[in-house]
């Protein structure tokens, strides 16, 4: 098992260009939480997902965030413009009953 | 709304001394707890978790947390440290009725001295 896999592992934007991250979650997990690591806020939950359906998306921070997830092994964070307070390493984690699995993260630097 | 709360962010230890990091939590109903560590540049990684049943959970690397209900705390406890356990340490609570959601704490990193 390759365990979650996150694409790409760094990425470097100028502010107002589209980014988008992408996470590939163990097969036959039937969650998938995106989350935002920064020093200042820490953990935060932006959204998740059971069996490919958006349950909890309240901690987006704005319409310039958007996630999908077309199937079972694949979902994408997308932002767009970027702006440098999106600078954060970005988590990918998946899960079968409170076993969750995280990737090995996107540190995202927006210039 | 469910949260945990951990006290101190830094906590620095000799090798061989005790590990303990606190973790508190406010429920209105018993949670399903959780503590997982992250080493520089890496993901989360689960030690342990506690959902029903015996209130003393063990993890791996020699971690173990006890549920205190009364107390309403999950703190985690090493019995002697080691350099390699020098990392961030994260409590975490799944709000009830609300399957596999977890809200983290801040953090506890965690520091080992020779």
């Amino acid at each position: 098992d390759a365990g979650v896999i996150q694409s790409p592992r760094h990425e470097v934007t100028e502010m107002g260009q589209e980014v988008t991250l992408r996470c590939k979650p163990i097969s036959g997990h039937n969650s998938l939480f995106w989350y935002r690591q920064t020093m200042m806020r820490g953990l935060e939950l932006l959204i998740y997902f059971n069996n490919n359906v958006p349950i909890d998306d309240s901690g987006m921070p704005e319409d310039r965030f958007s996630a999908k997830m077309p199937n079972a092994s694949f979902s994408t964070l997308k932002i767009q413009p970027s702006e440098p307070r999106d600078s954060a390493v970005y988590f990918c984690a998946s899960s079968l009953v409170y076993g969750y699995t995280f990737g090995s993260g996107t540190r995202l630097t927006v210039v | 709304a469910q949260s945990v709360t951990q006290l101190g962010s830094h906590v620095s230890v000799s090798e061989g001394a005790l590990v303990l990091l606190r973790c508190n939590y406010s429920s209105s109903v018993p949670p399903y707890l959780f503590w997982y560590v992250q080493y520089p540049n890496q993901g989360l990684q689960l030690l342990l978790k506690y959902t029903t049943g015996a209130t003393l959970v063990k993890g791996i690397n020699g971690f173990e947390a006890e549920f205190k209900k009364s107390e309403t705390s999950f703190h985690l406890t090493k019995p002697s440290a080691h350099m390699s356990d020098a990392a961030e340490y994260f409590c975490a609570v799944s709000p009830a009725g609300d399957t596999d959601k977890l809200i983290f704490g801040t953090g506890t990193r965690l520091q080992v001295f020779p």
